[in-house]
């Protein structure tokens, strides 16, 4: 079954820091991958997402991410982080198909003047 | 724009009352989910329907069961809440097409006393 791995519970940075988190999936076939963001208090939306052709995705407010196939991995970045980015991000992953998204556990980005 | 809402921001039952939780998507979407958030965890799946009167069994559906009468709307039942169902309840749907995104809605924060 898929699985997906965010490595940073919780990440702090000042501003203007840049900004990589990390995400592994574990299923090697086709995927979709998606980044999620949660601000305080408000539900989740979707920040970016891979379907195919260029790995590298532009999302809103200034995110990025990599697709690398070979090493399993969708790293979200951002070259300079605003206190309103501070929120939790989640990475997911679903297999080809109609099937449901498989999430990470999340990382709480918190990001201070 | 898509739109998700659920019945309740909060909710506070007791310990073996009958819940309901109530999702309805108004943008004719096949696929509706169940997720439920907890800290540390991040988004595991209780239930999904890919249509009307259809459902799946996702990660963690003990103690939990769904209906799915009508299209836009996707019904979370705890037949007899326990204490270790607080959490916060997300809904999400998305189109039957295999690489469409899924939207959520707001969440509700449920209190089993």
């Amino acid at each position: 079954a898929q699985s997906v791995s965010q490595h940073n519970h919780h990440v702090i940075l000042s501003e203007a820091a840049s900004l990589e988190l990390g995400c592994n999936y574990s299923y090697g076939g086709t995927v979709n991958l998606f980044w999620y963001v949660q601000y305080p208090g408000q539900h989740l939306q979707l920040l970016l997402k891979y379907f195919s052709g260029d790995p590298l995705v532009k999302g809103i407010k200034g995110f990025e991410a990599e697709f690398i196939k070979s090493k399993f991995s969708f790293n979200l970045r951002k070259p300079s982080v605003q206190w309103s980015d501070t929120a939790e991000y989640f990475c997911a992953v679903r297999n080809s198909g109609n099937t449901p998204l498989v999430f990470g556990k999340g990382t709480r980005l918190s990001v201070i003047a | 724009d898509v739109k998700v809402t659920q019945s309740s921001r909060y909710l506070v039952k007791r310990t073996g009352e009958k819940v309901f939780l109530e999702c309805v998507q108004d943008m004719d979407h096949e696929n509706m989910f169940w997720y439920r958030q907890d800290p540390g965890l991040g988004l595991r799946l209780i239930y999904f329907s890919y249509d009307v009167k259809m459902k799946e069994k996702g990660d963690i559906p003990e103690g939990y069961s769904v209906s799915r009468e009508k299209k836009e709307r996707f019904s979370l039942i705890l037949e007899s809440a326990s204490t270790n169902q607080t959490s916060m309840y997300l809904c999400a749907s998305s189109s039957g097409r295999g690489w469409d995104t899924q939207y959520f809605g707001p969440g509700t924060r449920l209190t089993v006393l």
